[in-house]
């Protein structure tokens, strides 16, 4: 069975762009979440999301937005990018809430 | 409030044992365990609900002390795939949604 895909692997934007990521569960699970990871520290909670609906949100601006779709993939948009959310940005999938399955994520660089 | 991990990182020889130790100020409903080797994702050990149970996973095993509101993993017996930094994960409900440590980086020599 395939993981959670992440993609792309690596982005490299400019100050105040946006960016779109995207991510497949793996088969089966239904609840999607998104996190962010700064260089040297744990994983930081953006969302979560499941069947659809936002079950939880964390300590993020409102220029983080994201959403499931009916096959439970999920997209994550950054707006109005700033230095600052030059990170790894996981998303894991779940059958229920836990345990979390994590893709290889996304490497966003903001010059 | 983020967990406290300790050490911050330990370096080995294989076969040597490393205890890995994650604190929290808050009430849990339970504790994950995850590894990640560099350039990769995080890896799932295991899950401690609340009620002090101790799982195991051949050489690695992990207690909860609910009233302590403390977790540590234990490494037995390292082997050079150890090397990683491992993240204690805590969840204050049943709600998936978990507040990661700064993690711990171990690094097994031969």
């Amino acid at each position: 069975d395939a993981g959670v895909t992440q993609s792309p692997t690596h982005l490299i934007k400019t100050r105040g762009q946006h960016v779109t990521l995207r991510c497949s569960p793996i088969s089966g699970h239904k609840s999607v979440s998104w996190y962010q990871q700064v260089l040297g520290q744990g994983p930081q909670f953006i969302f979560q999301y499941y069947e659809k609906e936002e079950r939880g949100r964390g300590n993020f601006p409102d220029r983080f937005s994201a959403r499931q779709f009916p096959n439970y993939s999920s997209e994550l948009n950054v707006n109005a990018l700033l230095l600052g959310d030059s990170a790894l940005y996981l998303c894991a999938s779940s059958l229920g809430n836990s345990p979390l399955h994590f893709g290889n994520g996304t490497r966003l660089t903001v010059t | 409030q983020q967990p406290v991990q300790s050490p911050q990182a330990v370096i080995l020889r294989e076969g040597e044992d490393a205890v890995i130790n994650c604190s929290s100020s808050k009430a849990l409903y339970s504790v994950h365990w995850y590894r990640q080797k560099h350039g990769e994702a995080p890896v799932f050990l295991m899950i401690l609900l609340k009620g002090g149970e101790q799982k195991g996973h051949e050489k690695i095993s992990a207690s909860f002390n609910e009233k302590k509101q403390q977790s540590s993993l234990y490494l037995t017996a390292s082997q050079l795939s150890y090397s990683g930094t491992y993240f204690c994960g805590t969840e204050a409900g049943n709600t998936g949604k978990l507040i990661f440590g700064q993690g711990t980086t171990l690094q097994v020599k031969p």
